[in-house]
């Protein structure tokens, strides 16, 4: 079964600086999708980056981007110049393709971060 | 350009009781998902919908919980005889036919159980 683990609880960085969230997953399938959505506490799920199983290179989307490592079935997001605005959780998924177009996400537990000034 | 919406937006409701939520996707997105989200569980992958038929209902935890869509469009998830342990954010999410990946969520119906 398809799996997604975040073993960070809740993570403190200071404004500016960059931090690291760390994803790994398991599935035994060939074709699969990794996301990152941020929650903030208004509650509503927040798309921030996707990385595709055979996309070559790490997803940047602004001041996120993928470290993916396939061998370690790794997709940790790092934010760089982290802003008090990104005092959030932090959701790593994985896209459940089930051999078709359905699509539906599994979720890890999250990640709460807390930006200081 | 609106969003995912969903109403209402909190609902408390007593044990027993009947409750309807409502998910407005994006107009021409043709699939639909709901999500449940709480505290000892995360978030959970309850039914999706392609068009109006739902080929995969395999994330509703009891045979109280169902859910259907209409035109499309607008879905309701309906929670027979509420317990206590159905408490939690309910989302829905929708994708447009051409997108394969990005689900766009809606704000969520936070349901308290009393």
């Amino acid at each position: 079964a398809q799996k997604i683990t975040q073993t960070q609880p809740g993570m403190f960085v200071q404004e500016k600086e960059a931090v690291t969230l760390d994803c790994t997953y398991d599935t035994s399938d060939q074709s699969y999708g990794l996301f990152w959505y941020k929650q903030p506490s208004s509650g509503e799920m927040i798309f921030l980056i996707y990385q595709g199983s055979y996309d070559e290179q790490n997803a940047t989307e602004g001041r996120y981007s993928l470290n993916f490592q396939k061998a370690r079935k790794s997709a940790n997001l790092v934010i760089s110049a982290s802003q008090l605005g990104d005092s959030a959780m932090y959701f790593c998924a994985m896209r459940d393709y089930n051999g078709g177009s359905q699509g539906n996400l599994i979720f890890g537990k999250g990640t709460k971060l807390s930006v200081k000034p | 350009g609106a969003g995912v919406s969903q109403s209402p937006s909190n609902k408390v409701t007593e044990k027993g009781k009947d409750v309807e939520l409502r998910c407005d996707p994006i107009s021409g997105h043709t699939a639909l998902y709901w999500y449940r989200q709480s505290l000892g569980q995360g978030l959970e992958f309850l039914i999706y919908f392609q068009g109006n038929s739902a080929p995969d209902k395999s994330g509703l935890p009891s045979d109280r919980f169902s859910a259907e869509r209409t035109g499309g469009s607008v879905s309701t998830l309906t929670i027979q005889r509420t317990q206590q342990e159905d408490s939690a954010v309910y989302l829905c999410a929708s994708r447009g036919a051409n997108s394969y990946n990005e689900q766009f969520f809606g704000p969520g119906t936070r349901l308290t159980v009393l």
